[in-house]
């Protein structure tokens, strides 16, 4: 099975900030990798898909970069409403796991 | 727009069963594959079952192989997972996606809540 490891499990920056996530594939997924918000109490948000490419309607300040192993999620400059925690997960093959999640705070 | 609105969790008793339901809408069912993934309080996400688009091939999780069941019902745009042996550790909030396609797994439903307690 694929293994997803997300760094770091929490971080806590400023409004305004530039804030970096990384998620790293036991193996080889190509592109196949997406990217999730998740606040409290609400279901999880799709925000990227093949490991770059942004769903509608989500802010152009969220980007993702990365192929094979690594991978990362940039929010540009940091925003209240960003406060969320963040889950990759591949779905090169089965199972498609999730990264064990980055919960981000606004200082 | 695309909805997935998903239903039947309550408190069952260990060794009890529960059938969820996820209804879709706003999209032609048929022609996606379809996950259940489970997040238990205060816990990541954790995905439980993989069917495609004609049921022909399934996927579980190892920590629900052989209690739970997933089917679909493309007719009538529904989605099931019919859980038995419930533990404990099954308690969880239960969400429904779509995909995964061109998009990844997109949308989400809202999720509903199993708890499975004495």
């Amino acid at each position: 099975d694929i293994q997803m490891t997300q760094s770091p499990s929490s971080l806590s920056a400023s409004v305004g900030d530039r804030v970096t996530i990384t998620c790293r594939a036991s193996q080889g997924i190509g592109n196949f990798l997406g990217w999730f918000q998740q606040k409290p109490g609400k279901a999880p948000k799709s925000l990227i898909y093949a490991a770059s490419s942004l769903q509608s309607g989500v802010p152009s300040r969220f980007s993702g970069r990365g192929s094979g192993t690594v991978f990362t999620l940039t929010i540009s400059s940091l925003q209240p409403e960003d406060s969320a925690t963040y889950y990759c997960q591949q779905y090169y093959g089965y199972p498609p796991a999730f990264g064990g999640g980055t919960k981000v705070e606004i200082k | 727009e695309v909805h997935l609105v998903e239903s039947g969790g309550g408190l069952v008793k260990p060794g009890g069963s529960l059938r969820l339901s996820c209804a879709v809408s706003g999209f032609t069912f048929s022609s996606f594959g379809m996950i259940w993934v489970r997040q238990a309080p205060g816990k990541g996400l954790e995905w439980v079952s993989f069917i495609t688009s004609t049921s022909s091939d399934i996927y579980y999780a190892d920590s629900v192989k052989g209690r739970f069941t997933v089917s679909r019902d493309n007719a009538n745009n529904s989605l099931f997972l019919q859980m038995n042996s419930l533990r404990a550790d099954d308690t969880a909030v239960y969400y429904c996606a779509r995909g995964p396609g061109l998009k990844g797994y997109e949308p989400w439903g809202q999720g509903t809540l199993v708890t499975v307690s004495s």
